[in-house]
């Protein structure tokens, strides 16, 4: 079993429609990070939480210590947000990534 | 440019040749981070560095991959002896120390040099 676990594997969406996407995790951690990779390989930072909950823009991340869980929710979703989104685990200074969302938003 | 570059972008190589890459982070982050990404897989921790110190390396580092730092600024991972597993696409992240002024510990990643190895 992998430490990081992403679902659902991939996802499309019509555009406006709102979007959450999943991690669990299964070790103790520090902090977890939600990233975006457009095509061509750039990775951005979106979230660094280690509690509660963070809100940017149209992205929302949330995340339970205890159910070792945590979700990224895109409301208004939009063509633009079609990328892959990677939760990492933070872990001392170790990062353990899980393998990725494929989001496709049609218009 | 203040974000993290990376050199090669791309790298075609022939098997058995030796290739390097280099990371130049953030000036004011102190650590920095190799991952591998290989297709429709996440980032694959290599190793991280304080400074100029290497403070981990992880199992997937064999033999032919090193990684200094050696003044604590701009980074090399080298491969030897390359294999067609190795191709992949190599990242490189900076980040401040933990606790840090501004408490952020974000990552930042620079583009990534894709390897290629025929």
């Amino acid at each position: 079993k992998n430490e990081v676990e992403q679902s659902p594997q991939n996802l499309t969406a019509q555009e406006g429609e709102f979007i959450t996407i999943n991690c669990s995790y299964s070790v103790g951690i520090s902090a977890l990070h939600w990233l975006q990779q457009h095509p061509g390989g750039g990775i951005v930072s979106l979230f660094m939480l280690s509690s509660g909950k963070k809100k940017h823009g149209r992205l929302i991340a949330t995340i339970n210590i205890q159910e070792k869980h945590s979700s990224l929710h895109i409301t208004a979703s939009h063509p633009r947000d079609s990328a892959v989104y990677i939760c990492a685990v933070q872990a001392n200074s170790k990062l353990t990534f899980g393998k990725g969302i494929t989001l496709s938003v049609r218009p | 440019d203040t974000g993290v570059s990376q050199d090669p972008r791309h790298k075609i190589t022939k098997r058995g040749q030796n290739v390097t890459f280099r990371c130049d982070p953030i000036s004011e982050h102190n650590r920095l981070y190799w991952y591998r990404q290989t297709l429709g897989q996440g980032p694959e921790f290599l190793t991280y560095f304080q400074n100029e110190a290497q403070l981990e390396k992880s199992r997937l580092l064999s033999d032919r991959f090193s990684a200094e730092r050696p003044k604590g600024s701009f980074s090399t991972l080298e491969i030897q002896r390359t294999e067609q597993g190795d191709s992949a696409m190599y990242l490189c992240a900076s980040s401040e120390r933990p606790g840090a002024t501004s408490g952020a510990n974000v990552l930042t990643f620079g583009a990534g040099s894709r390897l290629t190895v025929l």
